[in-house]
C-alpha cells in the first residue's frame, strides 16, 4: 500500500536544541517528496521538494534530505517561531496527465520553547 | 502567495442540510484540489479538477460533489451534511507546468451539528 508515515507525532524542543523529523514512504516509483509547514488555523505552506536520493535542500534553520526509503527535516538551533506542524507528501504513483495527486503524512507537531 | 481564497472561512450547519464551499484562485492554475484535514489523518483528497468541467474523485469522495465552470473557481458541495463531515477543508491549486508544488488556501472550518 502506498503510504507516507511521519514520526514523531509531536516533538517538544528547547530553543537552540537541534533535532530531526522523519518521513518514511512506501510509494512506488517516487517522483518527488514535498515538505510543508502548517501554522495553526492556516493552510500548508510549501517548503521543499526533493527528487532523488542524496538530494539536500536548505532554508534558514531547516534542511531536508532524502534517501531511498525516507526523508528527514533537520532543524538546527530552532527558535520559537519554528513551532508549527510539518507535513510531508509524495505524489501518487498513478500520476498521469500532468496533475499531481499527493499522499500526505499525518504531520509532526513541533513546539519550540524559549 | 498563490492567491487562493476560500469562503466561507467558518460555517456551522445542521445535519441533512446542503452546504457549498467555494475556492477561488487568481493564478490561472489548471489543477485544483479539495482536501479535508482531521486529527490523526493528515490531509485526504476529496476531489480534484484537471481543467474546466473536468473533475475526478479522490480517496474520500463519498457524500461530496464538485463543479468547476471557470478556471478560477472550484466548488465543493455536501448534498446532505452529516456529522462525520465536520472537518477543516482546504483547497489547493497546482500550475502543472514547471513547478510541482501545490499551493493551499486558508481553509474552511465546517461544523455539522
Amino acid at each position: 500500500e502506498d503510504q507516507v508515515t511521519q514520526s514523531p507525532e509531536a516533538l517538544r524542543l528547547q530553543e537552540g536544541e537541534s533535532s530531526s523529523l522523519n518521513c518514511s514512504y512506501t510509494v512506488s516509483g517516487l517522483r518527488g517528496l514535498f515538505w510543508y509547514r502548517q501554522d495553526p488555523g492556516k493552510g500548508p505552506e510549501f517548503l521543499f521538494t526533493l527528487y532523488s536520493a542524496g538530494e539536500e535542500k536548505e532554508k534558514e534553520r531547516l534542511k531536508a534530505t532524502l534517501t531511498k526509503k525516507e526523508s528527514f527535516l533537520h532543524i538546527t538551533a530552532p527558535k520559537p517561531e519554528d513551532s508549527a506542524t510539518y507535513l510531508c507528501a509524495a505524489p501518487h504513483p498513478l500520476r498521469t496527465g500532468g496533475y499531481n495527486k499527493l499522499i500526505f503524512g499525518a504531520g509532526t507537531r513541533l513546539a519550540v520553547h524559549p | 502567495d498563490a492567491g487562493i481564497t476560500q469562503s466561507p472561512r467558518h460555517k456551522v450547519t445542521e445535519t441533512g442540510t446542503p452546504v457549498t464551499l467555494r475556492c477561488h484562485q487568481t493564478e490561472n492554475h489548471r489543477y485544483m484540489y479539495w482536501y479535508r484535514q482531521d486529527p490523526g489523518h493528515g490531509l485526504r483528497l476529496i476531489h480534484y479538477s484537471y481543467g474546466v468541467k473536468d473533475t475526478d474523485k479522490g480517496e474520500v469522495s463519498d457524500g461530496y460533489s464538485v463543479s468547476r465552470s471557470k478556471t478560477e473557481d472550484f466548488l465543493l458541495t455536501l448534498e446532505s451534511a452529516t456529522s462525520s463531515q465536520t472537518s477543516v477543508y482546504f483547497c489547493a491549486s497546482f500550475p502543472g507546468e514547471t513547478e510541482d508544488e501545490q499551493y493551499f488556501g486558508p481553509g474552511t472550518r465546517l461544523t455539522v451539528t
